[in-house]
């Protein structure tokens, strides 16, 4: 247990349908950050949060967008489905600390996306 | 970010030490090594991180050379359990409103098979 919670766990959408993930961070962690894991090879960064900012981004087009709320937990939109999003979508939540790098992220189960 | 690279799989007996290499060449100075494992179907879960010295921990060992261009995990006795795949990246330390902070890239690590 990771204390990171992402919803649903599985979903199935049709081409060109919008779709909203969520995740809600580790009690005490400020940074979000997303990720998109294809089958068979590593996540790939999709994009990072910080007070409510993205605080940067990989090579996503942009509708591929987030929100970062208040209490730290966060939302993953991707608007226009194609086929090849489908993958599993992991988010992963860390505690910024003053004048170094994040201590360690801690990621939840993930969010397995189907396109059909 | 700099690229690692990984063997794409390695076997290791049980009970015996699993010595997992990593090479990240053009890793810059201020660039922290981190290790991940994902079991099938979950979220990576972290390891282990360092700068430059030795690290250790409940889990396992971080050795990074001295001209921190490659390091290696140790898990020092190695169970079934430990079957996963494991990820060697390395990430940019976190400074305020840097694009680029937090990134972190994935590649597609080392498939670690534990044989009885």
């Amino acid at each position: 247990e990771t204390g990171v919670t992402q919803s649903p766990t599985h979903l199935i959408k049709t081409r060109g349908q919008q779709v909203t993930l969520r995740c809600s961070s580790q009690s005490g962690h400020n940074t979000v950050s997303w990720y998109q894991q294809a089958l068979g090879q590593g996540p790939q960064f999709i994009f990072q949060y910080y007070r409510e900012e993205e605080n940067g981004r990989g090579n996503f087009p942009p509708r591929f967008s987030g929100l970062q709320f208040p209490n730290y937990s966060s939302e993953l939109n991707v608007n226009a489905l194609e086929l090849d999003d489908s993958a599993l979508y992991l988010c992963a939540s860390s505690r910024r600390l003053q004048g170094g790098a994040n201590a360690e992220a801690f990621f939840g189960q993930g969010t397995r996306l189907t396109v059909v | 970010d700099a690229k690692t690279t990984q063997p794409p799989s390695m076997d290791c007996a049980e009970g015996r030490a699993a010595n997992l290499p990593c090479n990240h060449s053009t890793i810059s100075g201020n660039e922290y090594v981190y290790w991940y494992r994902q079991i099938h179907s979950q979220g990576p879960q972290y390891i282990i991180h360092g700068l430059k010295n030795n690290e250790t921990n409940e889990m396992a060992s971080l050795i990074i050379t001295e001209d921190r261009k490659s390091s290696t995990l140790i898990l020092p006795h190695a169970t079934l359990r430990d079957t996963a795949v494991y990820y060697c990246i390395v990430r940019v330390p976190i400074e305020a409103y840097n694009t680029n902070a937090g990134k972190s890239t994935f590649g597609d690590g080392t498939t670690l098979t534990v044989k009885p």
